[in-house]
């Protein structure tokens, strides 16, 4: 099982849609969650943190559920630009310092 | 504005070559971090710096070996490239500390292994 798992999509959605991302990880001592996006040939760059009380940044909405282990990002009014691949990323403290583990994407193709 | 820059957008190298691949950072970071990305399965860790000289094996460290003399350089060596190396290859740096600090990434490195 990989520890941290997403749908790979590809979610294709209309304008103005609303879309919602699950991802579940495996390790429950994981200690932050993050969201983030990358698109077509570029970097990933950092989306939204996600936090225990759930958080808001204009119309995407990120929510962590620990007791099921997952978090979810929810865009609303999705735009032409929100076509990318999103990624969900877990850290979880060990010996060696903090473990980052990438999932591998969930893409997402908003259309006209 | 941040930065994170790698040497090569495009790489093609032949089997048994040794490649180079460097990354620097502006940020006066300690943690640099070298990632491989590949369809289908996500991001994962090769190595890790956390510090000038010092280095962690990440998750598919085989093949590869890093040197980190200065705190904004990180370099990736593959020693004797091989045909499954042919990756989009990342680099990342962080600040230590907090748990919710963000990785800011290079533009990456897309290598072929012919």
């Amino acid at each position: 099982r990989k520890e941290v798992e997403q749908d790979p999509g590809p979610f294709n959605v209309p304008e103005g849609a609303t879309v919602a991302f699950n991802c579940t990880y495996s390790n429950s001592a994981s200690q932050s969650f993050f969201w983030y996006r990358q698109d077509c040939r570029k970097e990933p760059k950092l989306l939204m943190s996600v936090y225990s009380s759930g958080n808001e940044d204009g119309r995407f909405t990120a929510q962590l559920n620990r007791a099921s282990q997952y978090i979810s990002l929810l865009i609303r009014d999705s735009k032409l630009s929100d076509s990318a691949t999103y990624l969900c990323v877990v850290s979880s403290l060990n010996t060696g310092g903090f473990k980052t583990i990438f999932g591998a994407g969930t893409r997402l193709f908003v259309k006209a | 504005d941040v930065k994170v820059t790698q040497s090569s957008r495009y790489l093609v190298k032949r089997t048994g070559e040794k490649v180079f691949l460097e990354c620097v950072q502006d940020m006066d970071h300690e943690n640099m971090f070298w990632y491989r990305q590949d369809p289908g399965l996500g991001l994962r860790l090769i190595y890790f710096s956390y510090d000038v000289k010092m280095k962690e094996k990440g998750d598919i460290p085989e093949g590869y070996s890093v040197s980190r003399e200065k705190k904004e350089r990180f370099s990736l060596i593959l020693e004797s490239a091989s045909t499954n190396q042919t990756s989009m290859y990342l680099c990342a740096s962080k600040t230590s500390g907090g748990s919710y600090n963000e990785q800011f990434f290079g533009p990456g490195t897309r290598l072929t292994v012919l």
